[in-house]
């Protein structure tokens, strides 16, 4: 399996622009998580779906922020507008469920993010 | 809410030597707790999951432990060499909920 795909892998962007994070899990996996990680704030946990329905949505920092996960083989994490604080490395990470909850984590390469 | 804390935030050693990581959590109703390594601008790569029901895992050199009752894990590296250098995170999992600590970066110097 090629893991989990994440695009793009650099994004340099001005403020007010919309950002669009995609990201494609391992076949097969039913969770997925995305993670925002700062030097400041290290991995914070944004949102994560569990077969394709939003779980918990909690660490979504602002209305800004908006994620889909239309289908068991795409998610998108949008930014609207942008602003230089959103400034970060952006993971996606898909798991097993597997039957107590008990699936390995496994992420992607991340996509850096700059907004200027 | 779930807090993990990794101690120390950053450790510097000798190649060679054997050393201890340690990861604490405020809640012990955990599913499992996973060992990941991250160089530098790149993503984390698991490295041990250890479910709830489990004392320890190894692989090769890396031995994990997990003390749920007081909410406690260590990783131990064992003869540490150079190219072990790099920020090492545990995660517990409850539900579809993980959460992470902050790190701790390792250098092993030659």
């Amino acid at each position: 399996d090629a893991g989990v795909i994440q695009s793009p892998r650099h994004e340099v962007t001005e403020m007010g622009q919309e950002v669009t994070l995609r990201c494609k899990p391992i076949s097969g996996h039913n969770s997925l998580f995305w993670y925002r990680q700062t030097m400041m704030r290290g991995l914070e946990l944004l949102i994560y779906f569990n077969n394709n329905v939003p779980i918990d949505d909690s660490g979504m920092p602002e209305d800004r922020f908006s994620a889909k996960m239309p289908n068991a083989s795409f998610s998108t994490l949008k930014i609207q507008p942008s602003e230089p604080r959103d400034s970060a490395v952006y993971f996606c990470a898909s798991s097993p469920q597997g039957a107590v909850n008990t699936g390995e984590l496994f992420f992607g390469e991340g996509s850096r993010l700059t907004v200027l | 809410k779930q807090e993990v804390t990794q101690i120390p935030a950053a450790l510097s050693v000798p190649e060679g030597e054997n050393l201890v990581l340690n990861c604490s959590f405020t809640d012990s109703a955990i599913y499992n707790l996973q060992w990941f390594r991250q160089d530098p601008g790149k993503g984390l790569t698991s490295l041990l999951l250890i479910q709830s029901s489990q004392r320890e895992q190894t692989s090769g050199r890396l031995n994990a432990s997990l003390d749920k009752s007081s909410g406690r894990s260590t990783l131990y590296i064992a003869a540490s060499q150079p190219g072990d250098s790099a920020t090492y995170l545990c995660a517990v999992r409850r539900n579809n909920d993980m959460r992470f600590g902050a790190g701790t970066r390792l250098t092993v110097k030659p």
